[in-house]
């Protein structure tokens, strides 16, 4: 089946940790995306990616970090300078940045305690 | 920044009923309006989706209708069924397709 992958489902980071979540594609789709989700605040871009070694910055890109080497992953990693990292985080890709439909991943819900 | 601005929060329609989501948006360096529909603990998936060309596009039981002197969209659900119960979001993706801008969501609860 084609489709995202993301892992873990739930994760928890205790604060001043680093933390990296992984997505994973089989749908051979140049772009991909990471969006965060709160409560009442729909999706925010944090880094979106065209191609494979090319990503660019977000709405709120401060306190992450990703890299493309492959062109079916994307990685995050959420650092200890983001202030308030606790949210749902979903990753998403298209044909192209100009691809109509995102296909998103069933996202990580990271916790920090 | 640019924003689309989605109302209500959330919506209780009873079973039969006809749920409507209202969108708005500031700016017209938008090409492509999606809606996407999510399940709780799951990623959003789209629903159906409109180019400002045209004024209404219809799926089914979904309809979007889309005003663009008066920079509106929305999502008409028809027949609502207890399955559709989910949140909906509204987007708008910026000419040249490098950002899709998300309005906040509605929680759709249809009563059995």
């Amino acid at each position: 089946d084609g489709g995202i992958t993301q892992s873990p489902k739930y994760l928890f980071r205790k604060e001043g940790q680093n933390v990296t979540l992984s997505c994973e594609q089989n749908l051979n789709h140049d772009a991909m995306y990471w969006y965060r989700q709160d409560p009442g605040q729909g999706l925010r871009l944090i880094y979106y990616s065209q191609i494979v070694n090319d990503f660019q910055k977000g709405d709120i890109a401060e306190g992450y970090s990703v890299s493309r080497e492959k062109k079916e992953s994307f990685p995050l990693t959420v650092t200890s300078a983001q202030k308030n990292p606790t949210a749902f985080y979903l990753c998403a890709s298209s044909i192209g940045v100009q691809g109509n439909e995102q296909f998103f991943g069933p996202g990580t819900r990271l916790t920090v305690l | 920044q640019q924003q689309v601005k989605q109302s209500p929060q959330s919506l209780i329609v009873q079973k039969g009923g006809i749920s409507i989501i209202n969108c708005a948006y500031e700016n017209t360096a938008f090409d492509y309006f999606p809606w996407y529909q999510q399940f709780p603990g799951k990623g959003p998936a789209l629903l159906i989706a409109i180019r400002p060309d045209v004024s209404e596009k219809k799926e089914g039981r979904f309809t979007i209708s889309f005003n663009k002197s008066a920079k509106q969209f929305s999502l008409h659900i028809m027949d609502s069924q207890p399955g559709d119960s989910a949140t909906y979001f509204c987007a708008a993706r910026t000419t040249g397709g490098f950002k899709t801008i998300f309005g906040a969501g509605t929680r759709l609860f249809v009563k059995a």
